[in-house]
Formats: C-alpha cells, structure tokens, sequence
C-alpha cells in the first residue's frame, strides 16, 4: 500500500527564522514526489517536483526539498521565512507510467509569526 | 489567462437539491480530476478522466456523476444534497496519465444547509 505522511499538521515560526515540513513516504516502488502550497481560499499552487536526477530539488519562493531514498523522504525547508508564506502546504507522491492518481498528505499549516 | 477554471466559487444550497460545479482547463492537458477538501484540510480523489474516459471513480456516492464533454471539461453534478456534501471540491488537469504534476483550480465552497 502506498501512503504519504505528513508528520507535523501544525509548524508555527517566527519571521526569518529557518524551517523544515517533513514528508515521508511508503512504497515499495519508484515514485514521484511533489509539494503544494494552498493560501487561504485559494487552490493548490505547485512548490516544486522530483521526478528523477539530482536529489536536491528547488522550487518557487526560495523552497527547496531534499528527496532521500533510503528514509523514504522528501522534506521541504525555507532557509528564511516571509510572513507571505503562511500556508498550508501538501505533500503527494504518484508512480511513474501507473496510472495518474496523486496521493496526499493531510497537509501542514505553517503559520510565520511576525 | 486562467489555467484552470471553476464556476461557481460559492455555492450555497438546501439539501435535496441537485447542483452543477464547471470545470475548464486551457493547458491542452488530457487528463482532468475531482477532489473534495474537508474542514480538515483533507484532501481526497472522486473522479479522473482521461481523453474523456472515465479512469479513477473512487467510493464516491452514486449521487455524484462526472460529465466530460470533450478533453478540456469536467463538470459534477450532483444529485439529492446532503449536509456532508459541504466541502470544497477542487478540480484539476495533467498533461497525461503518467503522474506527473497536476494543476488545480480556485475551488469550489459549496454550503448545503
């Protein structure tokens, strides 16, 4: 069965400061990964995306994520945080050539304290 | 322009009435969802078409039906509202069915009351 968890629902930081969402997935087989950030009444805006290559992935607004096959990971870290960021943010995992299902994670609500 | 389009943003209706959320998608994508977000933030799959063909129709309650009139539509009816319909339903499109990313709409709030 496959899964994605996301370990914290809440991470609150202040201004600046930097930050890690953490995201794990189970499977057995190769995956693709993803983070979605969702501000408040909006839809899901894609972060950044592993698919294959360099393991270290960056994405838009200063995010990056590092994708660690043998913890089965994918976390998200900002080294610096704008109040503009706060958010929900959504990890997904789907499987290469089976099929278009995305699996989401119960997604974490980062909230930047001025 | 607007990748992927949803009408309306709000809904508010009676249960037991039947509704219509519209989709529209201008990537030139084959493959469209439905999702419906929770007051928890959860976010779960109904529906996904591919090229028109129905592909993913998760346990949904046969009151809800995708129509898909050509690649670049899907549309949800759904019939006899409930109280736990509320929710919002997000749609989406991809270029095809391999996995890769997938691009969502503002979403739809609907309010059953």
């Amino acid at each position: 069965a496959q899964s994605v968890t996301q370990l914290d629902s809440q991470v609150p930081v202040f201004e600046e400061a930097p930050v890690e969402l953490r995201c794990n997935y189970s499977s057995s087989v190769s995956v693709y990964l993803f983070w979605y950030v969702q501000y408040p009444n909006q839809g899901l805006q894609l972060l950044l995306k592993y698919l294959s290559g360099s393991t270290l992935v960056k994405g838009i607004n200063g995010f990056e994520a590092e994708f660690n096959k043998s913890q089965t990971s994918f976390h998200l870290r900002k080294p610096s945080v704008h109040i503009s960021d706060t958010a929900e943010y959504f990890c997904a995992v789907s499987f290469p050539g089976a099929g278009n299902q995305f699996y989401f994670g119960t997604g974490t609500s980062l909230t930047v304290i001025p | 322009d607007t990748a992927v389009s949803q009408t309306p943003k709000y809904l508010v209706t009676q249960m037991g009435n039947d509704k219509s959320i519209k989709c529209e998608q201008n990537l030139g994508h084959d493959t469209m969802y439905w999702y419906k977000q929770d007051s928890k933030k959860f976010l779960k799959i109904m529906f996904s078409y591919n090229n028109k063909e129905l592909i993913i129709n998760e346990t949904v309650p046969n009151r809800f039906s995708p129509k898909s009139p050509d690649k670049a539509h899907l549309n949800l009816h759904i019939n006899s509202l409930e109280l736990g319909d509320s929710a919002v339903y997000f749609c989406a499109s991809s270029q095809d069915g391999r996995g890769y990313e997938q691009y969502f709409g503002p979403g739809t709030r609907l309010t059953v009351t």
